[in-house]
């Protein structure tokens, strides 16, 4: 079973549609999670961090649920900027973080 | 947030010779470098953790000696692909994490091996 699974997507939804990606853990020592935003042939660029229930930047709102393990990315608004692939990712502390493979959205005019 | 060069930002090299990639933080120190290998529309693959002063850990299925890392400093880290061969060619991504438990990306580095 991987440590950090996402649903790939892809999510192609209209400009203005509010969505969601859920992203679930395996490993019950991870203490922090982010989610990091990936663009076609570029690196990969912190996004939000999630260190308790969750936290809200703008249109995004990240929830982490430590007792069904799963941390959740809502976006509102989508803009066509938007489109990305989105990963989540798990931090256990003293290791490597674990990413997921990611999970794409493509907002549409 | 924090800044991560990645140098060179692309390179393209005979088959057979080595490539140097170097990867800097620029307003932290790095306790910890990773490097990343990414190939197209694939995801992230982890080759190695690098702390500064220690010799790097590498993941299952990397060769040490192939892909060589040195953390001399705690803005400095650098991987050395030696002998490189077609099946190289990869994204080639630093990430440096400082005293918060938040990670940074560099760039990139495109690699191509003719």
């Amino acid at each position: 079973r991987k440590e950090v699974e996402q649903d790939p997507g892809p999510f192609n939804v209209p400009e203005g549609a509010t969505v969601a990606f859920n992203c679930t853990y395996s490993n019950s020592a991870s203490q922090s999670f982010f989610w990091y935003r990936q663009d076609c042939r570029k690196e990969p660029k912190l996004l939000m961090s999630v260190y308790s229930s969750g936290n809200e930047d703008g249109r995004f709102t990240a929830q982490l649920n430590r007792a069904s393990q799963y941390i959740s990315l809502l976006i509102r608004d989508s803009k066509l900027s938007d489109s990305a692939t989105y990963l989540c990712v798990s931090d256990s502390g003293n290791t490597p973080l674990v990413f997921g493979k990611g999970t794409r959205l493509s907002v549409i005019a | 947030g924090a800044v991560v060069s990645q140098h060179p930002s692309w390179v393209i090299c005979k088959s057979g010779t080595s490539v140097k990639i170097e990867c800097r933080s620029l307003d932290f120190q790095a306790t910890t470098m990773f490097w990343y290998r990414q190939f197209p529309k694939q995801s992230l693959m982890l080759m190695a953790t690098s702390n500064e002063g220690s010799k790097a850990t590498y993941e299952q299925g990397v060769e040490k000696d192939k892909f060589l890392i040195n953390h001399a400093s705690l803005t400095l880290s650098t991987l050395t692909v030696t002998s490189a061969h077609p099946e190289d060619s990869s994204f080639y991504i630093c990430s440096a994490r400082g005293r918060v438990y938040e990670q940074y990306f560099g760039p990139g580095t495109r690699l191509t091996v003719t």
